[in-house]
């Protein structure tokens, strides 16, 4: 079973609807989670970090974290052109002083004119 | 947000040759740094680990010493390929965390831009 994964996509939504995206993690011991969108050929940037049950939101962007069902979702409301990348989930675990940060496969994300 | 550099972006080189890569925080300082290497339609895969002072923690799979770190500053990681082959040809990405107590966010990984490797 992979670390953390993701649907590989691409997922197709048109420009103003909701895109959601999702991750599951195998680690119980994981502490806190990202969200990264990353350009082709580019290096990816953060857009939302959560580390506590239930949502988060800034701007379009909304992450929910169920830590007992090990998931963790990426919402983005009105998606625009722009949107369209690949957004890597991360899960960071600290372990015994050690943290790690796993990264998911990644989903890419279509948002159609 | 806090700036990452890396140097070069992009290199070519042949076969059984040695390259370079520099990553720098320009604004922070940076106890951790972390490399990565992306294949084309893959996930970043974590190779290493730096930590200022200290040898790398590499990942299963890496070879330590075909793929040499050097963190010696607070701002400087170096990861050095080794007789390099056509298979090591990749994107390799750093990362920087800041040092505790810095304004940066500690818990944030601050990327590079990435340099692209070609090996002929």
């Amino acid at each position: 079973q992979k670390e953390v994964e993701q649907n590989s996509g691409p997922l197709s939504v048109p420009e103003g609807a909701i895109a959601s995206l999702n991750c599951t993690y195998s680690d119980r011991g994981s502490q806190s989670f990202f969200w990264y969108r990353q350009y082709s050929g580019k290096s990816p940037e953060l857009i939302m970090f959560i580390y506590s049950n239930g949502d988060k939101e800034d701007g379009r962007f909304t992450a929910q974290l169920n830590k007992a069902s090990q998931y963790v979702s990426l919402l983005i409301r009105d998606s625009q052109p722009s949107d369209s990348a690949t957004y890597l989930c991360a899960v960071n675990l600290d372990s015994g002083g050690y943290q790690k940060v796993t990264f998911g496969i990644g989903t890419k994300l279509q948002v159609i004119p | 947000g806090a700036v990452v550099s890396q140097h070069p972006s992009r290199v070519i080189c042949k076969s059984g040759t040695s390259v370079k890569i520099e990553c720098r925080s320009l604004d922070f300082q940076a106890t951790t740094m972390f490399w990565y290497r992306q294949f084309p339609k893959q996930s970043l895969m974590l190779m290493a680990t730096s930590n200022e002072g200290s040898k790398a923690t590499y990942e299963q799979g890496v070879e330590k010493d075909k793929f040499l770190i050097n963190h010696a500053s607070l701002t400087l990681s170096t990861l050095t390929v080794t007789s390099a082959h056509p298979e090591d040809s990749s994107f390799y990405i750093c990362s920087a965390r800041p040092a505790p107590g810095t304004p940066k966010r500690s818990y944030e990984q601050y990327f590079g831009p990435g340099t692209r490797l070609t090996v002929t």
